[in-house]
């Protein structure tokens, strides 16, 4: 596609439960990134990858949070055991190469845990 | 830890006038240093990034403007239209460069 494309667009879950969202980057990006926002807070880092580098998983908020990147395009987050407080729209972005300063985001999912 | 922030959450400015949209920054490695547009229910939106040993960059209507004396970027939008209405992220790449950290973001209001 075009843009950064993200599924599903809203996600409704009971607290308990465990949730994988779906991020396809750009085609050709090597850099996809993930990113928390909360109502009416800024973007907080959760992990990024490049190529097939080790992720940089240094902003995940618990285990119970986790990500991969397939094939080094698609990629999942999961969350296990979510709790209330995981609420929030999680965007993802891509980007062509590290260090690129123009990353491109898609329009998020926005979780609510009940 | 990254710490960037915004001295004014909110900014109304009237259609046609200059809006400046200011933050602070702390961590003086980082390499480059970025505004984000994100109006609502979207993805944040890249506008214009301006690299450490800069201290003015000019874009379409936009000029961002970098002062490493006092770690302040300021982001400065002529004759503001009303889809300039959205929240402005200022972003910075770190130590790495390998990811962003964001500030809380100021919204931007144009009233007719």
């Amino acid at each position: 596609g075009a843009g950064v494309s993200q599924s599903p667009s809203n996600k409704v879950t009971e607290k308990g439960k465990d949730v994988e969202l779906r991020c396809d980057p750009i085609s050709g990006h090597t850099a996809l990134y993930w990113y928390r926002q909360s109502l009416g807070q800024g973007l907080e880092f959760l992990i990024y990858f490049q190529g097939n580098s080790a992720p940089d998983k240094s902003g995940l908020p618990s285990d119970r949070f986790s990500a991969e990147r397939t094939g080094g395009s698609v990629s999942t987050l999961t969350i296990q055991r979510t709790q209330q407080e995981d609420s929030a729209v999680y965007l993802c972005a891509s980007s062509l190469s590290t260090g690129d300063t123009e990353a491109f985001f898609g329009q998020g999912t926005r979780l609510t845990v009940v | 830890g990254e710490s960037v922030g915004l001295h004014l959450p909110t900014l109304s400015v009237q259609e046609g006038d200059n809006s400046i949209i200011n933050c602070a920054y702390s961590n003086s490695a980082s390499d480059y240093f970025i505004w984000y547009k994100q109006e609502s229910g979207k993805g944040p939106q890249f506008i214009i990034d301006i690299r450490s040993n800069m201290d003015k960059r000019q874009g379409q209507r936009v000029t961002v403007l970098l002062n490493k004396t006092v770690k302040h970027l300021s982001l400065q939008i002529a004759a503001t239209q009303p889809g300039d209405s959205a929240v402005y992220f200022c972003a910075e790449n770190g130590n790495t460069g390998n990811q962003f950290y964001f500030g809380t973001g100021t919204s931007l209001t144009v009233i007719p």
